[in-house]
């Protein structure tokens, strides 16, 4: 099992509709989670993190943490084509030599169509 | 402006020649960490450093070498380079326990 799961998709939502991107984990210990956009050809860059279980909100970004199933969420609302990227979740480790380390998932390709 | 910055943008190479991408950060981080991305397969870890002079390996650190002499520097070193290490490569740093990693821009790395 990897460590940490994405749907690689393509998802394909029209314009204004939300959008959902999902990621379980498999280490039960880990303490920090992330989601990170990224455009073709360009790095990653950091748009939520999420620690506690429930819902963070920012804009019209939600991600949402549920610990022990193990799952995090994003929902982008009233979606636009410039949010047409890569998602990818990320998963910080919690101690020992995994401190500080993030592992990632495959990442889910979004599509927006207008 | 606080950056990590790599460079080459783009490499080509030839198989067995050995290269260096470098990667400086002026934000004063300890940790530091290089990632390759694939397709399909994500950003992989191939090795991080916690300080200066303490370095340990990730998740694919086979053929690679890293060095971290300065705080602000992070080398990835490629011996002898194969057509398998061809793949975009991402350096990153961060404060330990921050929110998140800052990137570089990346380096597009093609061994024939």
């Amino acid at each position: 099992q990897k460590e940490v799961e994405q749907n690689s998709g393509p998802l394909s939502v029209p314009e204004g509709a939300i959008a959902s991107l999902n990621c379980t984990y498999s280490d039960r210990g880990s303490q920090s989670f992330f989601w990170y956009r990224q455009y073709s050809g360009k790095s990653p860059e950091l748009i939520m993190f999420i620690y506690s279980n429930g819902d963070k909100e920012d804009g019209r970004f939600t991600a949402q943490l549920n610990k022990a199933s193990q799952y995090v969420s994003l929902l982008i609302r009233d979606s636009q084509p410039s949010d047409s990227a890569t998602y990818l979740c990320a998963v910080k480790g919690a101690g020992g030599t995994s401190y500080g380390k993030l592992t990632f998932g495959q990442g889910t390709i979004l599509t927006v169509h207008p | 402006e606080a950056q990590v910055t790599q460079n080459p943008r783009y490499l080509i190479t030839v198989t067995g020649k050995k290269l260096t991408v470098t990667c400086s950060q002026n934000m004063n981080h300890e940790y530091m960490s290089w990632y390759r991305q694939d397709p399909g397969l994500g950003l992989r870890q191939i090795y991080y450093s916690m300080n200066v002079e303490v370095t340990d390996k990730g998740d694919v650190p086979e053929g690679y070498k890293v060095s971290r002499k300065e705080k602000r520097n992070f080398p990835l070193i490629l011996e002898s380079p194969s057509p398998n290490q061809t793949s975009l490569y991402f350096c990153a740093s961060s404060f330990p326990g921050a929110n998140g990693y800052t990137f570089g821009s990346g380096t597009r790395l093609t061994v024939v």
